[in-house]
């Protein structure tokens, strides 16, 4: 049982390149976020995901697309990298109301993104 | 939208000094967790709050459900080395849920 998982964990982008963050999780949870993480700043929400074939803004998703087109992934898409989404991602993952661990929501290791 | 406010924003204390945090909400929650994030590491969660007024353990760290609904504490006894890293509080949004900005905590050995 791996828990979440993220690759790659470290890039280094260009200006203008594009890339795609992969976040997995087996423990089957319906809901899947992504967070970046900048200092002073906390965890701010990217997109996030109810559900295989679902997704919704969060707080910060301008320069961000994502998918889930299964349930054990969700993927983060830069399109055109800018310097200012230098930051470390996080994706996260937390199961359904009715559970035990209701809002009790896992984390991965983190992707440290550097664009240039 | 809902706001959560940690203070203190950074600590540094001595080994072996206990530690005191708090997380308040502009809203009511009815569930507040709270997290460690150790350097280079995602979030793991520590203490998981479900009613108002409850107090939990885990340890030497202790929380509580603030009896308002709008705030919550922790409080760890007796830190050590391995205490140094950003404590988030988290309660749940309308989905999602809304971390606050860390206290970042420095232990003197």
């Amino acid at each position: 049982n791996a828990g979440v998982t993220q690759t790659p964990k470290f890039r280094v982008l260009k200006t203008g390149q594009s890339m795609t963050l992969l976040c997995a999780q087996d423990m089957n949870h319906e809901y899947m976020y992504w967070y970046r993480q900048d200092p002073g700043m906390g965890l701010r929400l990217i997109h996030y995901s109810v559900g295989e074939g679902t997704t919704a803004k969060g707080e910060v998703p301008d320069g961000y697309n994502v998918s889930r087109l299964k349930k054990q992934n969700f993927l983060l898409g830069l399109e055109s990298a800018a310097p200012s989404q230098t930051s470390v991602y996080f994706c996260a993952s937390r199961g359904l109301a009715g559970y035990s661990s209701y809002n009790e929501q896992f984390f991965g290791p983190g992707t440290r993104l550097t664009v240039l | 939208g809902q706001q959560l406010n940690q203070s203190p924003q950074s600590m540094f204390i001595q080994e072996g000094e206990d530690v005191s945090m708090n997380c308040t909400s502009s809203s009511i929650f009815n569930t507040w967790l709270w997290y460690k994030q150790d350097p280079g590491e995602g979030p793991v969660l520590l203490i998981a709050l479900y009613k108002a007024g409850e107090l939990t353990s885990n340890g030497r760290l202790t929380a509580q459900f603030g009896i308002t609904r709008k705030d919550s504490f922790l409080n760890i006894s007796a830190s050590i080395p391995s205490d140094v890293g950003i404590y988030f509080c988290a309660g749940p949004g309308n989905t999602p849920l809304v971390f606050g900005k860390g206290t970042r905590l420095s232990v003197i050995a």
